[in-house]
């Protein structure tokens, strides 16, 4: 069964740092795709980064980047220049394919970070 | 911007009553989803719906829970009775179609519901 594991429960760091929130991931599939979620304090999920398979280029957007290593599955997200703004609950998520196509999501526990002025 | 709709925000009941939240999905996503969300934990699918017909509810706790979608669109989850446990947030999400994998699920804001 697919499954996400985020080890660190909690990061706190001062404002301008760099911080990288780990995620590994297990699965059988061939095919996948790996996401990263953000959930402000106002408890929406919100969509950062869909990542298939098959395309293992690291990607920028702005402070943000994500490495994906398929020989270490893992995929993680270093935020650079932190801002307090970024303080939230990240969540790292499997696709699991099953049922005629249908798509599950599967989540890690997630990572609380805390950006400190 | 189109957004999904959840309501109520914010939810408190006694054991053994019973409760119900709603959804909107975004216009024209076929595909809507249920999650629950345990304090500290990642968000759990319960069920997923391919317009109005049930795709999964295979971790959906029958024995109180129900849900639907009945026109394809807007969906209802109900939980009767209310037990301590079913205390988290209720996630719903949507996507333009179930191409696995392929399509962004969008979230709402959720309904955090607690049981006294």
């Amino acid at each position: 069964a697919q499954k996400v594991t985020q080890a660190q429960t909690e990061i706190s760091v001062v404002e301008k740092e760099d911080v990288t929130l780990d995620c590994v991931y297990e699965t059988r599939d061939t095919t996948y795709y790996l996401f990263w979620y953000k959930q402000p304090p106002s408890g929406e999920l919100v969509f950062l980064i869909r990542r298939n398979s098959f395309d293992e280029q690291n990607e920028i957007s702005g402070r943000y980047s994500w490495n994906f290593q398929k020989s270490t599955s893992s995929f993680n997200f270093t935020i650079t220049a932190s801002q307090v703004v970024d303080s939230a609950v990240y969540f790292c998520a499997l696709s699991e394919l099953y049922l005629q196509g249908a798509q599950k999501l599967v989540f890690g526990q997630g990572t609380r970070l805390t950006i400190n002025p | 911007e189109a957004e999904v709709a959840q309501s109520p925000r914010y939810k408190i009941t006694e054991k053994s009553q019973a409760v119900a939240f709603w959804c909107d999905p975004i216009s024209g996503h076929a595909t809507l989803y249920w999650y629950r969300q345990i304090l500290g934990q990642g968000p759990e699918l319960l069920v997923q719906f391919q317009d109005e017909s049930v795709v999964d509810d295979s971790q959906l706790p029958k024995d109180r829970f129900s849900a639907e979608r009945l026109k394809g669109v807007d969906s209802t989850l109900k939980i009767q009775p209310a037990e301590l446990g079913d205390s988290a947030m209720y996630l719903c999400a949507s996507s333009l179609a179930l191409a696995g994998g392929l399509n962004e699920q969008f979230f709402g804001p959720g309904t955090r519901l607690t049981v006294l």
